[in-house]
């Protein structure tokens, strides 16, 4: 059974600070992870998919990167902003699709 | 391109009555569409998996005769939540499956449903 944790569960930094969001799994038979922003009472909006042979994926201030062997993506975002304030989700596609609990960012001004 | 849209985006209802939630993909066609539910500060919990033209199939412990899903083309799919009740407010998420490789879910803006 897969199993995918996100740590921390809540975030919060001042606006301009460079941060790390982690997800791990505990099978690392995986196709691809991805990476998923919801805010408040909406759905979800996809920011990046690693597919399991690439290391990392890259789209504008979001870095993601993907280790199999250890069981272990990060999100890095860099020069954070107010706009940033999400929820952010990492979910393997095992079966059916399964998510981490999230991790609530607040960028303050 | 890969939208999905959902109708409707939030809906109040009394207890007893049945709500119908539409799930849309716009621009492609999916034969396979996800039901997702969740709670206040819960990640999404899947509760059933659409596929075109056959019968869904429901995770554990998600009531069939509850939730009734219908896909009946490649573009929509349908949950009827039926006589529900305060305990099924929550917030609806549907997603599309596409091909081609990637097995991409991409997700709709989700539907709350408040029951009184």
């Amino acid at each position: 059974k897969q199993e995918v944790t996100q740590i921390p569960a809540a975030l919060s930094v001042p606006e301009g600070e460079n941060l790390v969001l982690n997800c791990s799994f505990t099978d690392s038979a995986i196709y691809n992870l991805q990476w998923f922003r919801q805010d408040p009472g909406k759905g979800l909006t996809s920011l990046l998919l690693i597919q399991s042979s690439q290391r990392e994926q890259t789209s504008g201030r979001l870095n993601a990167s993907l280790d199999k062997s250890s069981g272990r993506s990060t999100l890095y975002i860099a020069a954070s902003q107010p706009g940033d304030s999400a929820t952010y989700l990492c979910a393997i596609p095992y079966g059916k699709l399964t998510f981490g609990q999230g991790t609530i960012l607040t960028v303050h001004p | 391109g890969a939208v999905v849209s959902q109708h409707p985006s939030w809906v109040i209802c009394k207890s007893g009555t049945s709500v119908k939630i539409e799930c849309r993909s716009l621009d492609f066609q999916a034969t396979t569409m996800f039901w997702y539910r969740q709670f206040p500060k819960q990640s999404l919990m899947l509760m059933a998996t659409s596929n075109e033209g056959s019968k869904a199939t429901y995770e554990q412990g998600v009531e069939k005769d509850k939730f009734l899903i219908n896909h009946a083309s490649l573009t929509l799919s349908t949950l009827t939540v039926t006589s529900a009740h305060p305990e099924d407010s929550s917030f609806y998420i549907c997603s599309a499956l596409t091909s081609g490789g990637t097995d991409t879910q991409y997700f709709g803006p989700g539907t709350r449903l408040t029951v009184l």
